[in-house]
């Protein structure tokens, strides 16, 4: 399985910038990649996810490198609400489970 | 609100003992997932079902069951439970898109004393 790699953690002022990196350079050619976060005693919540080219929703920005690689996903103004665990997943086809690996801390200061 | 409904919320039984939990998925999807994260593990899948079958296992104990009824809310069985069990079990469901993306509910608080 493709496997993504993450830091542990990562800090951020309010209304600041956010850019969250994961590494997947196994990726294969049909790997979606989802961005999940989880607040604390919360189940985990679907942020965003792209294929190839770069999303935008509502809740975040997500950067997909030109060879698929590596992604960002980017909150534009981080909030105090936005410190959760950030999780980047590829999903390898439809219907299969998610497995989540170990995320990004975000902690965000006022 | 996912639209993934759990219950109970929060549940304290003792060592050996067996409970229920159940979701009910949002509607329409075919697809549900339960996942379970304790403080010293990360989110574990267990096991997934499709419209009424086992699709796929992952990390879970032979003492653990699960299964998903014609009107497609499923229910996790945990039996002879032990102190290493207390944890939040997540249920998930999904409409089976390319994306394959999959939506949580709040999860069930299991303590075992």
């Amino acid at each position: 399985d493709a496997k993504t790699t993450q830091p542990n953690s990562m800090e951020s002022n309010e209304e600041e910038p956010v850019h969250l990196p994961c590494n997947h350079s196994t990726i294969s050619g049909t790997d979606y990649i989802h961005w999940y976060r989880q607040l604390p005693s919360q189940g985990p919540e679907y942020v965003i996810h792209g294929l190839t080219s770069n999303v935008n929703n509502r809740m975040a920005s997500l950067a997909i490198a030109e060879d698929r690689k590596s992604s960002t996903l980017i909150l534009h103004r981080a909030t105090l609400r936005d410190a959760a665990v950030y999780y980047c997943i590829l999903a390898h086809q439809a219907g299969t489970a998610l497995i989540f690996g170990k995320g990004t801390t975000l902690s965000v200061s006022s | 609100d996912s639209g993934v409904t759990q219950t109970p919320k929060h549940l304290i039984t003792a060592t050996g003992q067996r409970v229920t939990l159940r979701c009910s998925p949002r509607s329409g999807d075919l697809s549900v997932y339960w996942y379970q994260q304790s403080l010293d593990q990360g989110l574990q899948f267990l096991i997934q079902y499709y419209n009424g079958e086992e699709r796929a296992k992952g990390n879970i104990l032979e003492r653990f069951s699960a299964q998903q009824f014609p009107d497609l809310h499923s229910e996790l069985n945990l039996s002879s439970l032990e102190l290493g069990d207390s944890a939040l079990y997540f249920c998930a469901s999904s409409a089976r898109d390319r994306a394959n993306t999959i939506y949580f509910g709040e999860g069930s608080w299991l303590t075992v004393v």
